[in-house]
Parts: structure tokens; sequence; C-alpha cells
């Protein structure tokens, strides 16, 4: 079974809809992180988190939200979703500290990716 | 926001050519570098971490090397294969996130 999964792996959906992502991870990882891709463009970090209470912004927040509701699940959240949102979403986690100095265990796992249509 | 940038976008090449593409980052405070392979319809799957100036790593055909005091890294492919075939990003981190870069497409044509 895959490490980090999300849900749905597709969709599409109408602007003005609220559509929420689902990333969960059996690595046991604190740190987990949402990205969207667009062609063209690396991946742009929209929100992470390093525990339960801990969520912070990242580059393109604005239009997103997320929950962390249990150290392996990351949800993340369009409240009216608009076209330009259409993107490939990627969900990660780390092994990484932070408080250490960095290691070649601080690698990103990435979930399979969810393909989202915003119409 | 770092600016993380590679080159070049795109590259062709036959099989059995070896290549090698860089990705550069700011030089002040690094923290660490990484390098992820991106086959179409999969997940990005790390490579290399690296963290020390005059780093070399290497796994099977492909090395890299980081030079933080001028900001660069380059990735080696010996030999390319068609199975080398995708998009090989790099990304400078921070202890909080990382920068990725926009990544080379490679193609090894048969």
């Amino acid at each position: 079974d895959a490490d980090v999964t999300q849900t749905p792996r597709n969709r599409i959906t109408k602007t003005g809809k609220r559509i929420m992502l689902e990333c969960s991870q059996t690595k046991g990882h604190d740190r987990m992180y949402w990205y969207r891709q667009d062609p063209g463009l690396g991946l742009r970090l929209i929100y992470y988190s390093f525990d339960v209470k801990d969520i912070n912004k990242g580059e393109i927040s604005d239009g997103y939200s997320v929950s962390r509701q249990a150290q392996a699940k990351f949800s993340l959240s369009l409240e009216s979703a608009i076209p330009n949102q259409t993107a490939l979403y990627f969900c990660a986690t780390s092994a990484q500290t932070g408080h250490l100095p960095p290691t070649s265990d601080d690698e990103q796992y990435f979930g399979p990716g969810t393909r989202l249509t915003v119409t | 926001i770092l600016n993380v940038e590679q080159s070049p976008q795109s590259l062709h090449v036959q099989e059995g050519d070896s290549t090698n593409f860089t990705c550069s980052f700011p030089s002040s405070n690094f923290y660490a570098l990484h390098w992820y392979r991106w086959e179409t319809a999969k997940s990005p799957e790390a490579l290399f971490v690296m963290t020390l100036n005059g780093d070399e790593k290497k796994k099977g055909r492909i090395s890299a090397t980081l030079n933080t005091k001028e900001g660069y890294s380059y990735l080696y492919i010996k030999g390319s294969q068609p199975e080398d075939s995708a998009t090989y990003l790099c990304a400078s981190g921070s202890a909080r996130q990382l920068t990725f870069g926009s990544g080379t497409q490679l193609t090894v044509l048969p």
C-alpha cells in the first residue's frame, strides 16, 4: 500500500463550489505539505504543517484553507473554486525536524496527486 | 521566497549519451539542496538531498555535485537510457520549506 495517499485522484467542479482534497500518510511523519503544479512552473507551496497545532501559509495560500485533523491527515479546501485553481495538487510528507542540521533523510515523499479542473 | 532556476528547460538526447543539467539557487543562508525525479503520471521521487559544499552523491548512473559558495548544483546522467526520461526537479530548502525550480524535462530517444 502507498505510504501517502490522496483522494480524489481526479475532480471536475464548477466555479463557486467548495471542494476538499484529502491526504493521508502512514509514514509517521510530523511534517505535511500541499503543493500545486501548473504547466511550465515548478511545485509551489500552498500550506504546510509541522504538527496538528502548527499550520503555516506557503507561497500561494490565497483562496485555500487547510485542516490537520491528525498526524496522519492533512486536508486542503477550496472555499469557492475558481478556474485559475485548475491544477495538479500534490501532498507530501517529510521526516525533517528542523531542530538538527539537514540530513539525507529530509527528503519529501509525495502522494499520487489530484488533478482538479474548475469549469 | 527563494529564486531557484534550472537549465535547460528541456533536453533531448540519444540513448547512450551522457548528459547534465544545472540548478542555481541563492548561496546566502544555504540549508539543503534536493533533487527529485518525476516521471509522467507518477509522483516526484527523491534522488538526493545534499547539504555540504563539495558534496557528491551517486545513485547508479546518476550523480550530483553541489557548490554552495557559488550557488549551483549539477545533475549528471551517464549512458542515458529511455527509462531515464522524466522531469528532474531541484529544490533549495530552509529548515521550514522547499522552493522548487521549474524542472528540466529529459527525453532519451532510443
